[in-house]
């Protein structure tokens, strides 16, 4: 079972650069969230959606935007990349009813130089 | 926003000996979930937690959701090396804006020594 699949595994983007980090999951789950992993700091929420067409914004949204065309992909996009955005990217999903565990993606390094 | 606060940040050990750690929170969460992520890899479900006061293992973890629901426990015992990693936990909002949505800890970095 393929479960969450993110990519890329890594990249490294200059300042400026735009690009977007891919998110699929075969699960049929309706929510499916971005987190940031920094030291030291958990993970953060950055945007999450509780089904295809409905997004909202986590706790650091500033600087990325996502969409939710299909219930299985739900990309991430950074328009105009910061250092500040060199991060671990997680990807996750979890069905929408019930207080149940959320799927993990294995992540997407990124680094802006 | 809600916030969790993990304790401690690292713990450094030896092979064998019993591990705990903890989040509180000021806000109430309806489950508590604990997470394992090893290098390169994303957090993946250790135990979970839905009830208040409950008390769950899963091997050598213990886990337990404080009845106040604002705070929980994990305890590993007997160490082994590769119980290694960073531990999370993660509270599921209790409702309105929060259902639903997973609020981590800061994590747990637990090395062991053989």
């Amino acid at each position: 079972n393929a479960g969450v699949t993110q990519t890329p595994k890594f990249q490294v983007l200059k300042t400026g650069q735009s690009m977007t980090l891919q998110c699929a999951q075969d699960m049929n789950h309706e929510y499916m969230s971005w987190y940031r992993q920094d030291p030291g700091m958990g993970l953060r929420l950055i945007h999450y959606s509780v089904g295809a067409g409905i997004t909202d914004q986590g706790e650091v949204p500033n600087g990325y935007n996502v969409s939710r065309s299909t219930t299985e992909d739900f990309p991430l996009r950074l328009l105009s990349a910061a250092p500040s955005q060199t991060s671990v990217y997680f990807c996750a999903s979890k069905p929408r009813q019930g207080n149940t565990e959320a799927f993990f993606g294995q992540g997407t390094r990124l680094t802006v130089v | 926003g809600q916030q969790l606060n993990q304790s401690p940040q690292s713990m450094f050990i030896q092979e064998g000996e019993d591990v705990s750690m903890n989040c509180t929170s000021s806000s109430i969460f309806n489950t508590w979930l604990w997470y394992k992520q090893d290098p390169g890899e994303g957090p993946v479900l250790l135990i979970a937690l839905y009830k208040a006061g409950e008390l769950t293992s899963n091997g050598r973890l213990t886990a337990q959701f404080g009845i106040t629901r604002k705070d929980s426990f994990l305890n590993i015992s007997a160490s082994i090396p590769s119980d290694v990693g960073i531990y999370f936990c993660a509270g599921l909002g209790a409702g309105g804006t929060s259902y639903g949505k997973l609020t981590f800890g800061q994590g747990t970095i637990l090395t062991v020594h053989p």
